[in-house]
């Protein structure tokens, strides 16, 4: 139980396009999902938190214009990279809780961004 | 503010030499002490959850146990395939989220 599904696992794009990254809890109901964003050799640093059907909490210094949260659903949450430049690349990982199992973060296999 | 310090960074061990590696963590209201091992290109891997000092937990070779400064994982006779990243992490009533440390990668040489 308490799988967590992301797509694409990899994905390449050129400077200025958008990129659509999906977060899915396939068997339970995440009453919050979470963006973290991982460099080389680095822990993870939260982007933002989201909660079924209201605005993302972001970080400081993340600006929500550029990563945008939408948390559509008890199980999907879409991470939105948008005019993406080559400072983005980095990996994504995302995260769902579930109260059910006292508050433990479930993580995604996380999405690899390389923008050229 | 919530901290997690992790130690050492890196560890390299010989198959079957059995060891721990530390997670010492500030916290406002603990909630929660997470362990999780991360595999290179891959995300975070639940391992444990801990809720109180003096608790203990077990997964084959790896136990966690945890005091109100610190916790540790110990790892008993462990195998190639236990090399991996293992990342500390605690949520405190402060906040919604967990504070990770920087993570202890583990290297298990046969």
């Amino acid at each position: 139980g308490a799988v967590v599904s992301q797509h694409p696992s990899r994905v390449i794009c050129k400077s200025g396009t958008s990129v659509k990254i999906e977060c899915r809890s396939l068997d339970f109901q995440a009453t919050t999902m979470f963006w973290y964003r991982q460099f080389p050799k680095q822990s993870l640093m939260l982007m933002a938190t989201s909660n079924e059907g209201s605005k993302a909490t972001y970080e400081q210094g993340v600006e929500k214009d550029k990563f945008l949260i939408n948390h559509a659903s008890l199980t999907l949450s879409t991470l939105t990279v948008t005019s993406a430049h080559p400072e983005d690349s980095s990996f994504y990982i995302c995260s769902a809780r579930t109260l059910a199992v006292q508050e433990t973060q479930y993580f995604g296999p996380g999405t690899r961004l390389l923008v050229l | 503010e919530d901290q997690v310090t992790q130690s050492p960074e890196a560890l390299r061990l010989q198959e079957g030499e059995s060891s721990s590696l530390n997670c010492s963590y500030t916290v406002s209201g603990l909630r929660g002490l997470f362990w999780y091992r991360q595999d290179p290109g891959k995300g975070p891997e639940f391992l444990f959850t801990l809720y109180s000092a003096g608790e203990e937990k077990e997964k084959e070779r790896l136990k966690a146990t945890l005091t109100k400064k610190e916790s540790f994982l110990h790892i008993t006779a462990p195998k190639p395939e236990d090399s991996a990243t293992y990342l500390c992490a605690v949520q405190g009533s402060n906040n919604n989220d967990m504070r990770f440390g920087a993570g202890t990668r583990l290297t298990v040489k046969p």
